[in-house]
């Protein structure tokens, strides 16, 4: 067990629709990482938050946003869904230093479904 | 534009060998690059870092090497088990903090009994 807590682990939805997939990082990690994973493309990396503020952005896009909270867990807010929007997606997180340079433990991911 | 190569292809070995995988970059400079396992349905896990100035590091019976001239990192596994059955990701890292790790698209290792 990573520590990193994700849910849902499964959501089936329509196209078009907004969904929200939510990240408790392991106790004490200030920094969370979202990643999406798909069967073509491998793990693709999205967006970083450290202490609740914006670090560093990949290659999301822009129906795409997320955000950190006092509380240190993150959401990940995907809007007018695509079909090509169905992907696995991972919150990793990492030890307080705020450097990338460290271990990144990931959750078990959530399993998104556009149909 | 950067690019991390692994084999599509899964790897095939007896149980007891060696497995050795292969991960080549180009356009990129990394400091450091790590090593994940991934089964199915589950998240990476974290197995070995190695920076650009350690030639090879150990953990058990894993190995990995670093050539930043060839720009390629090997990942061995000796005395494989079926149990190491999974897919292995590399994974680059830059050299400022809060840089993004990039990931190749992971190797799938399969070790028959």
């Amino acid at each position: 067990d990573s520590g990193v807590t994700q849910t849902p682990k499964h959501l089936i939805t329509a196209t078009g629709q907004r969904v929200t997939l939510r990240c408790s990082p392991r106790s004490g990690d200030l920094s969370v990482y979202w990643y999406q994973q798909s069967l073509d493309q491998g793990l693709q990396f999205l967006i970083q938050y450290y202490n609740g503020e914006e670090r560093a952005k990949g290659n999301i896009l822009e129906r795409f946003s997320a955000q950190q909270f006092p509380d240190l867990h993150s959401e990940l807010n995907l809007s007018s869904l695509e079909l090509g929007d169905s992907a696995l997606y991972f919150c990793a997180s990492t030890e307080p230093t705020g450097d990338s340079n460290q271990p990144q433990h990931f959750g078990d991911g959530t399993r998104l479904s556009i149909l | 534009s950067q690019k991390i190569e692994q084999n599509s292809e899964a790897l095939n070995i007896q149980e007891g060998k060696t497995a050795t995988l292969t991960c080549n970059y180009t356009n990129y400079s990394p400091a450091y690059l790590q090593w994940y396992r991934q089964d199915p349905g589950r998240g990476p896990v974290f197995l070995l870092l190695i920076r650009e100035n350690e030639k090879e590091k150990r953990k058990e019976r894993l190995k990995v090497t670093f050539d930043t001239t060839l720009k390629q990192s090997l990942f061995h596994i000796t005395a494989s088990q079926p149990a190491d059955s999974a897919t292995y990701l590399c994974a680059l890292g830059g050299r400022t903090g809060f840089q993004k790790l990039v990931f190749g698209t992971g190797t799938r290792l399969l070790v028959s009994p």
